[in-house]
């Protein structure tokens, strides 16, 4: 089936660094690709996104990048700040069954160090 | 406007007890979802519902039934609680035939004994 892998687990930064975060999918057909971050007792909220039709998109110290070829996507974070830590989870999908049903990766937990 | 909202926020269960979990949006979205979410295991679609009148299985639907109810609300249901079954459930939807942006509720938490 279907199936999104999110590397790395954990990821530690000092205030200030840039962070990475990589998701690789398998489903040819993926053509939405959005990010949530989770802080500890909330909700997923989303982030940024991405459309198979783009290749790149930035949002101020936030940036995702799209390689359809190698079904890789990424997020960066630059000038990280103690309040970008939290979880972040990458998902999938596509509206093949009439509605965007994500397949999520697993999570990176990141921690900026001040 | 709320946004996704649930009930309850915290629930406790003993094994073989049954519950409903409720969940209403009012962003006049089509599709609405639940997850369950386990440590180190992120989000996984327990059922789907595309659009009002329509439900479908996702990746961990046995021991759950879903129903929705109208456009705005969608329910699960555990008919037998297992411990197994502790965890975060998120309700989710998104306005789905025009763009796939799903919002979260704010979660339940469970816990079967």
């Amino acid at each position: 089936g279907e199936n999104v892998e999110q590397h790395p687990s954990t990821l530690s930064v000092q205030e200030g660094d840039s962070a990475v975060i990589k998701c690789t999918y398998s489903d040819s057909a993926s053509n939405y690709f959005p990010w949530y971050k989770q802080e500890l007792g909330k909700r997923p909220q989303l982030i940024i996104d991405i459309r198979s039709n783009v290749g790149e998109k930035k949002d101020q110290r936030i940036a995702v990048t799209l390689n359809k070829t190698a079904k890789h996507f990424s997020l960066h974070i630059t000038e990280t700040q103690p309040e970008d830590s939290a979880v972040y989870f990458c998902a999938a999908s596509n509206g093949y069954w009439g509605t965007y049903k994500y397949i999520f990766g697993t999570g990176t937990r990141l921690k900026v160090l001040a | 406007n709320a946004g996704v909202t649930q009930t309850p926020k915290f629930q406790v269960l003993k094994t073989g007890q049954s519950m409903t979990l409720q969940c209403a949006q009012d962003m006049n979205h089509n599709s609405m979802y639940w997850y369950r979410q386990d440590p180190g295991m992120g989000l996984r679609l327990i059922y789907y519902s595309a659009s009002e009148g329509t439900t479908d299985k996702g990746e961990v639907p046995n021991g759950y039934n879903v129903s929705r109810l109208n456009k705005r609300e969608f329910s699960l249901r555990l008919e037998s609680a297992a411990p197994s079954q502790t965890s975060v459930y998120f309700c989710a939807s998104s306005e789905a035939l025009t763009t796939g942006t799903q919002y979260f509720g704010p979660g339940t938490r469970l816990t079967v004994l």
